[in-house]
């Protein structure tokens, strides 16, 4: 049972927006930067946003994130087929001490 | 562009303890955290803890004291020891640089990662 909780699944089709959502607690996002990341099949995973909203370098803009009291989400817009893949969720949780995962949500591009 | 490279060995007996080296290339531990982060088959990713290139940790409470992570700067290496390993902690062992206290930063370069099995 992962501390963050993420949809197991979501889909769209090429050129959609597609949200994922991640929701914790007052002890991890309700106070602290969420971290998204993008894991392909058979490879580690990538970092895509960082600080809630902060797109490393080569990240495409298609992908934005927010962040609201307890609650996250990752967007994509413009799916592509190439965006297909496991996306986590990622938070410092204060009580816990450490850092927190989602289950993650395994994207399928129809 | 920095590199990471976990090593050790594939299959572990249980009760015994698990040893990975993980070795930087193209850039240096100086100045930097460092975490450790495993996945068990099919399932989601479990911080296991952190260190400072200083040699300054913080573990994942949930191992219970089983963990101790170690670096040599001298060699640009992070080593893993997990004792008391069971089927459990079968799983891919992934190295990855960042992942400091309380979260200002991302886990921004991953090592490969290592599978490592727990059985007889």
């Amino acid at each position: 049972q992962s501390v963050l909780t993420q949809p197991p699944s979501a889909s769209g089709t090429p050129g959609q927006r597609v949200t994922i959502s991640c929701s914790g607690s007052n002890s991890n996002i309700g106070i602290n930067f969420v971290f998204w990341y993008q894991q392909l099949p058979g490879a580690a995973p990538k970092v895509v946003l960082q600080r809630n909203n902060q797109r490393p370098s080569g990240v495409p803009d298609r992908f934005s994130g927010s962040k609201s009291g307890t609650s996250a989400s990752l967007a994509i817009s413009g799916l592509r087929s190439e965006d297909e893949a496991t996306y986590h969720c990622a938070a410092w949780d204060d009580s816990l001490k450490g850092w927190v995962f989602g289950g993650g949500t395994q994207l399928t591009v129809l | 562009q920095v590199q990471l490279q976990e090593s050790g060995p594939g299959l572990v007996k249980p009760s015994e303890t698990l040893s990975l080296t993980c070795t930087v290339s193209g850039g240096s531990i100086t100045g930097y955290y460092w975490s450790w982060v495993r996945q068990p088959p099919g399932k989601g990713l479990e911080w296991i803890g952190n260190i400072y290139y200083r040699g300054r940790t913080e573990y994942n409470p949930s191992l219970k004291g089983r963990v101790t992570m170690s670096v040599d700067t001298s060699k640009e290496q992070l080593s893993l020891k997990l004792r008391s390993m069971t089927a459990a902690d079968t799983a891919v062992y992934y190295c990855a640089r960042g992942g400091s206290k309380y979260g200002f930063d991302s886990f921004d370069y991953w090592g490969q990662g290592s599978l490592v099995t727990v059985s007889p």
